[in-house]
């Protein structure tokens, strides 16, 4: 299975402030259609994950600009420009790749 | 809109089996896989499978296998996911969800959860 390492696992920042997370895989990420799926999902306490950034930097509907994704490879980037309050909550990449996905383990974002 | 809606909570005895519901609407059921995805308490998220509502073909988590069943009833567009000999550490909140398009293989629309608690 491919292992999905982010870093930091808890982020403390100032709001207005940017914000940034790692992802590492264990393996290459491109398929051999040649995409690379690698997603990023932000969870708000107590709701379901929601979809942020698809094929490393795609924005999902209704996603505001300040959230972006880049990367390539093994090493990837969730960064938000400026932090507000409603982004409060757990990010989690995602591959899917090679079955079965995996997710990274989470990082805490809070407003310090 | 897409909306995928869940069975209510469960809590279940060890050794039972539940089955949780995912009813989908505003889409055309049978152009979009069903993924089963699950959270333990305060934990992080598992991929436990998905199955195809085109022609129900399924990929299970390894760790799963022999103990969870994916199925879907394409007249009323509703996948199921069954899990069988349930322990303490099934405990978990259960998720259906889809791809937000065709070929992206991410998960854009998610179920609201559903609550399974397993406990003597």
């Amino acid at each position: 299975d491919i292992v999905m390492t982010q870093t930091p696992l808890s982020s403390p920042v100032t709001l207005g402030q940017p914000a940034s997370i790692s992802c590492r895989s264990s393996q290459s990420l491109v398929h051999s259609d040649g995409n690379t799926y690698l997603s990023w999902l932000q969870q708000r306490p107590g709701q379901p994950p929601r979809l942020l950034i698809y094929k490393i930097s795609n924005r999902f509907s209704g996603v505001p600009d300040r959230f972006s994704g880049s990367g390539a490879g093994t090493d990837f980037t969730l960064k938000i420009s400026r932090v507000e309050a409603e982004d409060v909550g757990v990010y989690y990449c995602m591959q899917a790749t090679q079955f079965p996905q995996t997710f990274g383990q989470g990082t805490k974002v809070e407003i310090k | 809109q897409v909306q995928l809606v869940q069975s209510g909570a469960e809590v279940k005895k060890p050794g039972a089996s539940v089955k949780v519901s995912c009813k989908a609407s505003g889409y055309t059921f049978t152009s979009y896989g069903i993924s089963w995805v699950r959270q333990a308490p305060g934990q992080g998220l598992e991929w436990m499978g998905w199955i195809s509502a085109y022609n129900g073909n399924t990929n299970y988590a390894q760790k799963l296998q022999g103990r969870v069943t994916m199925t879907t009833d394409t007249s009323t567009s509703t996948a199921y996911m069954e899990l069988r000999s349930l322990r303490s550490d099934d405990t978990a909140v259960y998720y259906c969800a889809r791809a937000s398009a065709a070929g992206t293989r991410d998960f854009g629309y998610w179920g609201q959860g559903t609550l399974v608690t397993v406990s003597s």
